[in-house]
């Protein structure tokens, strides 16, 4: 166990509906990540955060995405819209170094 | 070309091997490198970081070879334990951690 938890750890979902994901970082970390995996890959960096504001998004985030981390200590993920192509397991990091258990989306 | 690129594997190997990963990045301006290890359908955990100097922690060895652009993972005698997915990060400035799509490493009894 890092320290790091997310919730939920699984989500099934029709296509179009929205989903939102929560991390719970290490409470002193006020670097928080999110990333998304897909089978055979590794992660995919999707959104940094220091404290509360979001420093840096990828391309791979597209406008049906947002991240938030309001006052700085837990961050929430949404995906609005979801299409299967959204399907895979979404990880938070704290720091660079730890990673939660991740929340496997399955859309269908 | 990818920015960040492994043999997917997998390597099967004998308990008590040596066996070695490398992993090719494109940027040349890349500034950390770091080895991860994952399990299946766990997150990935850092291994180790890896210096321009090498470094070593127990049977775990990391290089870097600036010039060819690659990183390396050398484990000396392998444990069923070591059984896993290895894989490669690279930071090139800023906050994106780009991973490679990981090694998998079986050690047979």
């Amino acid at each position: 166990d890092t320290g790091v938890s997310q919730d939920p750890r699984h989500k099934i979902t029709k296509r179009g509906q929205n989903v939102t994901f929560r991390c719970d970082p290490i409470s002193e970390h006020n670097r928080l990540y999110w990333y998304r995996q897909t089978l055979g890959q590794g992660p995919e960096f999707l959104t940094y955060f220091q404290n509360e504001a979001q420093l840096e998004k990828s391309r791979l985030l597209s406008d049906r995405f947002s991240a938030e981390r309001p006052k700085g200590s837990f961050s929430t993920l949404e995906i609005q819209r979801t299409e299967q192509g959204d399907s895979a397991m979404y990880l938070c990091a704290s720091s660079w170094q730890f990673f939660g258990p991740g929340t496997r989306l399955t859309v269908l | 070309r990818k920015e960040v690129e492994q043999d997917p594997g997998p390597f099967n190997v004998p308990e008590g091997a040596t066996v070695a990963f490398n992993c090719t990045y494109s940027n040349s301006a890349s500034q950390s490198f770091f080895w991860y290890r994952q399990d299946c359908r766990k997150e990935p955990k850092l291994l180790m970081s890896v210096y321009s100097s090498g470094n070593e922690d127990g049977r775990f060895t990391a290089q870097l070879n600036r010039a060819s652009q690659y990183i390396s993972l050398l484990i000396r005698d392998s444990k069923l334990s070591d059984s896993a997915t290895y894989l490669c990060a690279v930071n090139s400035g800023g906050q994106n951690f780009v991973f490679g799509p990981g090694t998998r490493l079986s050690v047979l009894p």
